[in-house]
């Protein structure tokens, strides 16, 4: 078993749909939450992180966390067709030392 | 305005020439890393540099060096590329401590190998 699972996907969604991105990890230490996006031939830009559980907004996206259930998530409101990339979630334990990543979705947003 | 910049973008080398990824930057972050990442596969962490202290994955082949010369800089070395190796090379910082900033990464070098 992954210590972090993610659906590869592809997921494809219409323009202004809102869309949902989640993980699912087994190891309960993990302190630290994370999503990147990914853009082909470009390196993981970082959207949003957390500390614990609880949620994060910022503009279209949403971070929650749900320590108890072991599961992570990203929603886009409004999403738009520049949202087309991959999105990896990524986790660690204290000092942001080792990120463990899950395998990354992509998604595609049509116009 | 680029943080962590990695030179080349593309490199393409031949089987068993060595080569050299260089990362620079400019967030005067006290850890830097190397991952490497292959077509449709999360990032995987070779080493990483907290200041100097230099930390090597177990599973990091000894093909693949490192060096860290001053906090700016820090380069990848492959002695002896072989056709697996052929990646994207990503190189990040971090400043965990009192800041606790998470890791921000370059775009990457391509490396091909002929």
């Amino acid at each position: 078993q992954k210590e972090v699972e993610q659906d590869p996907g592809p997921l494809s969604v219409p323009e202004g749909a809102i869309v949902s991105l989640n993980c699912t990890y087994s190891n309960s230490a993990f302190q630290y939450f994370m999503w990147y996006r990914q853009y082909s031939r470009k390196g993981p830009e970082l959207l949003m992180y957390t500390y614990s559980s609880g949620n994060k907004e910022d503009g279209r996206f949403t971070a929650q966390v749900d320590k108890s259930s072991k599961y992570i998530s990203l929603f886009i409101r409004d999403s738009q067709p520049s949202d087309s990339a991959t999105y990896l979630c990524a986790m660690t334990f204290t000092g942001f030392q080792k990120l463990v990543f899950g395998t990354g979705t992509r998604l595609l947003v049509s116009p | 305005d680029a943080m962590v910049i990695q030179n080349p973008r593309y490199q393409v080398t031949q089987f068993g020439k060595p080569v050299t990824l260089s990362c620079s930057q400019t967030l005067n972050h006290n850890v830097m890393y190397w991952y490497q990442q292959k077509s449709s596969q999360a990032p995987k962490l070779l080493f990483h540099y907290y200041d100097k202290d230099f930390n090597n994955e177990a599973d990091t082949p000894d093909n693949f060096q490192s060096r860290r010369p001053n906090t700016s800089f820090c380069f990848l070395d492959i002695r002896s590329p072989g056709l697996g190796d052929a990646a994207m090379y990503l190189c990040a910082t971090s400043s965990p401590g009192i800041s606790n900033q998470p890791q921000h990464f370059g775009d990457g070098t391509r490396l091909s190998i002929l």
